[in-house]
């Protein structure tokens, strides 16, 4: 399975402030994906990163608070802006194995850990 | 859209007992089962995983059934040792989009 990292592992913000968050792969991989995970929760999806163009984001998420860039097949970048205490949470990165960018298995990053004051 | 439930949301045993997470799904789409475990201040791990067109799978100690009919599907870790004590969370899957439970709280204890 692909080698996943994140920056930074954590972080403490202040509200009003933006944290971009980077997601780095040691192989090429054709799907990365976004997911918050808020304290004692599940996992949700934010978005898929899409090589190149737009990312798609899932319903309750949306560009302008969560910009996401994907310049390459190795890396992708995960902004969150205009900070609240309600963005206090995890956030993982994970890849999809395989290139054909079907029903492949999803591998994650170790998250970064943000609290927002 | 799917629906994936997961109970019992903690579970407690001794050393040595069998834990048993149980998920059931709505969508009979889904053809992709993983289950992750995550440990504390770390990232989900895929432990083991299942595709529909079969009913059990099996890796030493844990293993996964699937019951496509019914539409759940269980994690089985037997002779539990006190380093499988984490959050454990299935999913369900058709194509790229992955729906999870809820998680279970393992806590094995020594």
């Amino acid at each position: 399975s692909a080698v996943i990292s994140q920056k930074p592992s954590r972080d403490i913000c202040q509200r009003g402030t933006s944290l971009t968050i980077q997601c780095q792969v040691d192989s090429q991989v054709t799907m990365m994906f976004w997911y918050r995970q808020q304290p004692g929760q599940s996992l949700t999806l934010i978005a898929t990163a899409n090589q190149g163009s737009e990312a798609t984001y899932e319903s309750g998420f949306v560009i302008d608070k969560f910009p996401i860039s994907r310049p390459n097949l190795t890396f992708s970048t995960l902004t969150v802006s205009n900070m609240s205490p309600e963005d206090s949470s995890i956030y993982l990165c994970s890849v999809g194995s395989g290139t054909s960018g079907a029903t492949d298995t999803q591998y994650f990053g170790p998250g970064t850990r943000l609290t927002v004051l | 859209g799917e629906n994936v439930e997961q109970h019992p949301s903690t579970l407690s045993v001794q050393e040595g007992d069998s834990a048993v997470i149980k998920c059931t799904y709505s969508d009979s789409a889904s053809n992709y089962f993983p289950w992750y475990k995550q440990e504390l201040g770390k990232g989900p791990q895929l432990i083991i995983d299942i595709r529909s067109n079969v009913g059990e799978k099996k890796d030493q100690r844990i293993a996964v059934t699937l019951n496509k009919t019914a539409k759940h599907f269980s994690l089985h870790i037997t002779e539990t040792q006190p380093e499988d004590s984490a959050v454990y969370f299935c999913a369900a899957s058709k194509g790229n989009q992955f729906y999870f439970g809820t998680g279970t709280s393992l806590t094995v204890i020594p």
